[in-house]
Order: C-alpha cells, then structure tokens, then sequence
C-alpha cells in the first residue's frame, strides 16, 4: 500500500538556518503530494502542495519540489524563525482517492 | 478560505460516560469527512470515513461500536466515544475536502482534546 516516510526528529536550528526535512514516498500511479503543519495544540494547517512530478509547491518561504525519479518531496526553507516550531507532516493522496496518508511527523525546534 | 470548526476543543469525562465530537464545515459542503486520531508524539491515524446519507466507513482494527460517526448533513459529521475509559484519551481531528476530483484539498479542524478520568 501506499506509504510516506519522514525522517526522525527533532530538528533542532538556530533562527536563519536552513531547513531540509526528507520526505520520501511509495505509492503506485501518480499521487498528490502535501507537507501539513502542526502548531501546539492545533489541527493541521495546509502549508502546501504539489499534484504533478515536477511541481513546485511554496508558502511562507517553504518550499518542496514532487520528484518521480526519486520519489521525494523534501520541505525546504532558506531562513527559519522561532514561529516556525511545529511539527510538519508530509502526506500523500493516491490517484481517485480521497484518503490522505501521513508520515509520522517531524517536530522542528527553533531557537533565538 | 474554507473552515472546517470541530467542537469542543477540549474534554474531560468520567469512565464510562460518552463523548461527542462536532465537525462542521462552514462555507461548503462536504459529502465526506475524515475522523483521525493522534497519539502522542506519532502522525495521524485514519479512524473512519463518514459519508453523508450512509453508513460510515471504519479502518481496520477501529471499533465501530465504539465510535460512532454520524454524517446527518452536508456540514456536519459527528463522533462519539462511547462508554469512554483512559485508553480512548487522546487527540482527535476532523478534516474535510472541499470537492471531489484531483484538485480537493483537505481541511482539518482544530481538534479536540479527549481526557477520561
């Protein structure tokens, strides 16, 4: 079945580092591709998306590019802030579904 | 932008008592909406898919006699714990798309916090 793995957190920057957080995929056709946020004691908020191979999916700096070849999704930011801390979810939804699955989430830390 | 409300935010109930969850989508319709559950420190469990007009869809090893979704309209899905005890205290999430077709996307309520004493 369809799967997502995410690496293990957490990671722990300084504020303006850069962010990477690996998101790689198995899932058979073509799938849609989300990277979801979690601030405490919240739901998840959409960050963003991409639907095809090649896309490049972007907000609030982050950004993450849907690669077939490597069935990956990394989520990517150049400068992090403190209000970045969360936990970010990579999720996939397979082709005429409407079911998303997660990866376990990675919880970023970021200090002044 | 679309707003999905789940209410209340947070819980506490007494062993045996039963618990209900409202999900709402505010400014559309969603003909199916998603219950998850979290625990700590670990992604989001696919409980059930509830579909209005018809009998929910459970995930394997989710009792449905234990949680029972109600899809009574086209913006409102509800969950109930029933007969609650410690180990259903947790995290649960509602989320509903927007439309069907490759382009949906989901939006997830706030969710609620489930404490049993």
């Amino acid at each position: 079945g369809d799967s997502v793995t995410q690496m293990e957190g957490p990671v722990t920057l300084s504020e303006e580092a850069f962010l990477t957080i690996n998101c790689t995929y198995t899932a058979t056709g073509y799938p849609s591709l989300f990277w979801y946020v979690q601030y405490p004691g919240e739901g998840l908020q959409l960050l963003l998306k991409a639907t095809k191979a090649d896309d490049k999916g972007s907000n609030k700096g982050f950004e993450a590019t849907y690669r077939k070849e490597t069935t990956s999704f990394h989520l990517e930011k150049g400068s992090v802030q403190v209000s970045d801390s969360a936990v970010y979810f990579c999720a996939l939804r397979g082709t005429g579904f409407q079911k998303l699955v997660f990866g376990t989430g990675t919880r970023l830390l970021v200090s002044p | 932008g679309a707003v999905v409300s789940q209410h209340p935010s947070r819980v506490i109930c007494k062993s045996g008592t039963s618990v209900k969850i409202e999900c709402r989508s505010l400014d559309f319709q969603a003909t199916t909406m998603f219950w998850y559950r979290q625990f700590p420190k670990q992604s989001l469990m696919l409980m059930a898919t509830s579909n209005e007009g018809s009998k929910a869809t459970y995930e394997q090893g989710v009792e449905k006699d234990k949680f029972l979704i109600n899809h009574a309209s086209l913006t409102l899905s509800t969950l109930t714990v029933t007969s609650a005890h410690p180990e259903d205290s947790s995290f649960y999430i509602c989320s509903a798309p927007t439309s069907g077709g490759a382009k949906n996307i989901q939006y997830f309520g706030a969710g609620t916090r489930l404490s049993v004493l």
